[in-house]
């Protein structure tokens, strides 16, 4: 069992739609990191959180640390916020990082 | 500048080319770290630099040789490759090693023919 998991794997939704990408984790963590790939490459940190809830524009990010859950919310969807979403632990000085979601909104 | 770059953004090598992927940031971080991701998967740790002293190598075949010459500067010295190594290599920094948000660069293309 991988110690970060994320789900879905894959995510299609229409533009408008209320998105929500699930991470948990197996691990003791000292933060839970969300990160945003688009096709081509760089990756963009959107997250850093050790509790509670975090807001940025569009996109919430929660954490239960009793339930090692993680979610990652995105109001109001829209095409480009199309591109893999990864959930990625620090524990012991490291990354651990999820496989990621695959999220397309089509317009 | 909370800017990461990469260069060169492609690379096409031989078996037996020598060349060097360059990594630089601005931020005062003190970490910086080589990873490598295959098309489809996360990012593979590879190096790990912190305060310029190698503090993490994740069993990297030796043909891989990273070098950190001073606090804002990383690069990756590649040596008779092979065509399994293609991959985008990604540099990224941290403020701390292990435990702060990274910043990541754009990426090197890397294809071994």
């Amino acid at each position: 069992k991988n110690e970060v998991e994320q789900s879905p794997q894959n995510l299609t939704a229409q533009e408008g739609e209320f998105i929500t990408i699930n991470c948990s984790y197996s691990v003791g963590i000292s933060a839970l990191h969300w990160l945003q790939q688009h096709p081509g490459g760089g990756i963009v940190s959107l997250f850093m959180l050790s509790s509670g809830k975090k807001k940025h524009g569009r996109l919430i990010a929660t954490i239960n640390i009793q339930e090692k859950h993680s979610s990652l919310h995105i109001t109001a969807s829209h095409p480009r916020d199309s591109a893999v979403y990864i959930c990625a632990v620090s524990s012991n000085y490291q990354l651990i990082w999820g496989a990621g979601t695959k999220l397309i909104i089509k317009p | 500048d909370t800017e990461v770059t990469q260069t060169p953004k492609h690379l096409v090598m031989g078996m037996t080319n020598k060349k060097s992927l360059k990594c630089e940031q601005h931020m005062g971080h003190r970490a910086m770290y080589w990873y490598k991701q295959k098309a489809k998967k996360p990012p593979e740790l590879m190096f790990v630099y912190s305060y310029e002293k190698l503090s993490i190598n994740e069993s990297v075949p030796s043909r891989f040789s990273p070098e950190c010459p001073n606090s804002s500067l990383l690069n990756l010295h590649l040596h008779a490759l092979q065509p399994e190594d293609s991959a985008l290599y990604l540099c990224a920094s941290s403020l701390v090693a292990g435990i702060d948000e990274q910043y990541f660069g754009p990426g090197t293309r890397l294809t071994v023919t």
